[in-house]
């Protein structure tokens, strides 16, 4: 079973809408650690944000919002008011501190264009 | 100043043929990572290795084999390329606290393309 899903394969939107990327993980560790990863279109892979398992505060900057929701095993990514530079494909991933230390799981990946 | 390099960017040669890419990280980060994703944009774990020792083997055919002279470096050596080896092979480092590795930073990846 996978242990990250990212539901959403691809995403069109138009420039300045709001768009949520999903991200639900399956861990039964009680200390993990989940990431969001971007990957534009020149390949390289951009650390986005970090969060752990004790910390269920959301998270923003900028544009950029996180809702990390552990009864729902959710850790969703939402952009504001998107733009073309958002245009990537993103990545959230997660690390079972306590069952595989030093591993970091990757979901599929959502590939997102903003269109203007 | 880069953080995390990886040599050569483009690698394209023949089926057979021995390859190697080299990687190196200057942020003082004790464990290093192989990752390879595929055509579909899949990321998958191949290596790790913390201040030079083997922590992650990903069950890797061992044509794969990782070199970490020392903690700053992780090379990969691939013997006889085959045509499924063609993808792009990203290093990354992390640092590694008492609860476990944190955020790992990646390099630009290795495009290797076997014909």
């Amino acid at each position: 079973a996978q242990k990250v899903t990212q539901a959403q394969t691809e995403i069109s939107v138009v420039e300045k809408e709001d768009v949520t990327l999903d991200c639900v993980y399956e861990t039964r560790d009680t200390t993990y650690y989940l990431f969001w990863y971007k990957q534009p279109p020149s390949g390289e892979l951009v650390f986005l944000i970090r969060r752990n398992s004790f910390d269920e505060q959301n998270e923003i900057s900028g544009r950029y919002s996180w809702n990390f929701q552990k009864s729902t095993s959710s850790f969703n990514f939402t952009i504001t008011a998107s733009q073309v530079v958002d245009s990537a494909v993103y990545f959230c991933a997660l690390s079972e501190v306590e069952t595989s230390y030093d591993k970091v799981i990757f979901g599929p990946g959502t590939s997102l264009s903003v269109i203007p | 100043d880069t953080a995390v390099s990886q040599t050569p960017k483009y690698l394209v040669t023949q089926m057979g043929n021995d390859k190697s890419i080299k990687c190196e990280q200057n942020l003082g980060h004790d464990t290093m990572y192989w990752y390879k994703q595929d055509s579909k944009k899949f990321l998958k774990i191949m290596f790790s290795y913390n201040n030079k020792e083997l922590i992650i083997n990903e069950t890797v055919p061992n044509r794969f084999s990782p070199k970490s002279p020392d903690k700053a470096h992780l090379n990969l050596h691939i013997n006889s390329l085959e045509l499924g080896d063609s993808a792009v092979y990203f290093c990354a480092s992390s640092e590694t606290l008492p609860g476990g590795p944190v955020t790992q930073y990646f390099g630009p990846g290795t495009r290797l393309t076997v014909l």
